[in-house]
């Protein structure tokens, strides 16, 4: 059974904090990252992908990825109240259908 | 330009009605997909077509019909669904099939009553 997990939230940061999301996985063969950002009523929208271990910036996002431990996080820095979403962790294997963790629901307190 | 577009954007059907969700994108993506999404869930992953042809069937109920006429077009046909059936459904599409960075549309709000 492959599966993504992340951790549960709500995660509540105060505005300019660093708000930090982590995500493991199941399938050592899993290839491909991605991070999504959700609306309220919204579709998901692609944030960050990534593909080898180590970092990733754009911007005040910043994934890493950590094969070894099968460990993929997200960093928000300088938090925004925009910023204000459910975060979805999503990781691609070689049957080429996208695994959703269950979301982490951040909110940026101003 | 990253836009996948999706109609219509509300959508309340009886449990006996025929109707069809439309997506379109114009990126040169040749996988694309139908995700169904209920409230505080992940999206949950219904249909895979790459090349125009239906490579992937979540074991979804045949009251679900998809379609892909052409590479940038494709079609989600619903019939005698269910009240449980209410959901977000979502379009996506990428490159191609192999793991790649997925685009979603804005989806369809459906109610069956």
């Amino acid at each position: 059974q492959k599966e993504v997990e992340q951790n549960s939230g709500p995660l509540s940061v105060p505005e300019g904090a660093i708000a930090s999301l982590n995500c493991t996985y199941s399938d050592r063969g899993s290839q491909s990252f991605f991070w999504y950002r959700q609306y309220s009523g919204k579709s998901p929208e692609l944030i960050m992908s990534i593909y080898s271990n180590g970092d990733k910036e754009d911007g005040r996002f910043t994934a890493q990825l950590n094969k070894a431990s099968q460990y993929v996080s997200l960093l928000i820095r300088d938090s925004q109240p925009s910023d204000s979403a459910t975060y979805l962790c999503a990781v691609n294997s070689n049957d080429y259908k996208l695994s959703f963790g269950a979301g982490t629901t951040v909110t940026v307190r101003a | 330009d990253t836009e996948v577009t999706q109609t219509p954007k509300h959508l309340v059907m009886g449990m006996t009605n025929k109707k069809s969700l439309k997506c379109e994108q114009h990126m040169g993506h040749r996988a694309m997909y139908w995700y169904k999404q209920k409230a505080k869930k992940p999206p949950e992953l219904m249909f895979v077509y790459s090349y125009e042809k239906l490579s992937i069937n979540e074991s979804v109920p045949s009251r679900f019909s998809p379609e892909c006429p052409n590479s940038s077009l494709l079609n989600l046909h619903l019939h005698a669904l269910q009240p449980e059936d209410s959901a977000l459904y979502l379009c996506a599409s990428s490159l191609s099939a192999k793991p790649d960075e997925q685009y979603f549309g804005p989806g369809t709000r459906l109610t069956v009553t």
